[in-house]
């Protein structure tokens, strides 16, 4: 079952322009986080958000979760060659308990045209 | 990748034969996890453990058993693989409590056919 859907499923813009991916889940969470994915390799973590905040900042990630639309957005400012990759976001379940299963959106696959 | 090995890298077999894949970590860290990754269904859970010995399932656990001997060491063996199991599989670690973010293996590339 997935949790997380993600919007759009492609996205091509051009170097300095930001970038803005969406997710939108189902259930209650307890965090979301976002992952980034170059071409052949596995997934990096880029930024967590619990469920009691709205907003969080990393370098030129930000990101916003409003947990009454169940939905977050990643936003990626000044956009970069090097930020071509695919981005997932990942909902952390309520409990701590069932084992810290993530459960992952299908990505939004940016690519960023110098 | 964060002290996560999986091997091998690629591996191609033939329906019916079982395969092992196996994923090593050096952070010592008490979560693992197997995952699939296909086109259009973004990374599935397939299983996970919780310590030496403790696993559970995931969400497309189907076809596929795992063990954990040590913490160091999670193995996902196909027991008789399908065309269907034709994936990118990956391997995550995570700590213990309070920590919720996971470190992704390169992965494997698995094809059956």
């Amino acid at each position: 079952s997935q949790q997380g859907e993600e919007d759009p499923q492609a996205l091509s813009i051009q170097e300095g322009e930001n970038a803005t991916m969406n997710c939108s889940y189902k259930t209650s969470i307890n965090n979301l986080q976002w992952y980034r994915q170059n071409s052949g390799r596995g997934l990096v973590h880029l930024i967590l958000i619990r469920s009691n905040e709205r907003e969080k900042h990393s370098g030129r990630l930000r990101v916003t979760l409003d947990t009454s639309k169940k939905s977050s957005s990643l936003l990626i400012t000044a956009s970069r060659a090097a930020d071509t990759a695919s981005y997932f976001c990942a909902t952390g379940p309520l409990s701590y308990n069932q084992g810290g299963k993530l459960i992952f959106g299908q990505g939004t696959e940016l690519s960023v045209k110098p | 990748d964060a002290g996560i090995t999986q091997s091998p890298r690629h591996k191609v077999t033939e329906t019916g034969t079982p395969v092992t894949l196996r994923c090593h970590q050096t952070e010592n860290h008490r979560y693992m996890y197997w995952y699939r990754q296909d086109p259009g269904h973004g990374l599935r859970l397939i299983h996970y453990s919780y310590g030496v010995k403790d696993t559970d399932k995931g969400e497309v656990s189907d076809g596929y058993s795992v063990s954990r001997s040590k913490t160091e060491d999670f193995l996902l063996t196909l027991e008789s693989a399908t065309s269907s199991q034709t994936s990118v599989y990956f391997c995550a670690t995570k700590g213990g409590q309070p920590s919720y973010e996971q470190y992704f293996g390169p992965g494997t590339r698995l094809t059956v056919t």
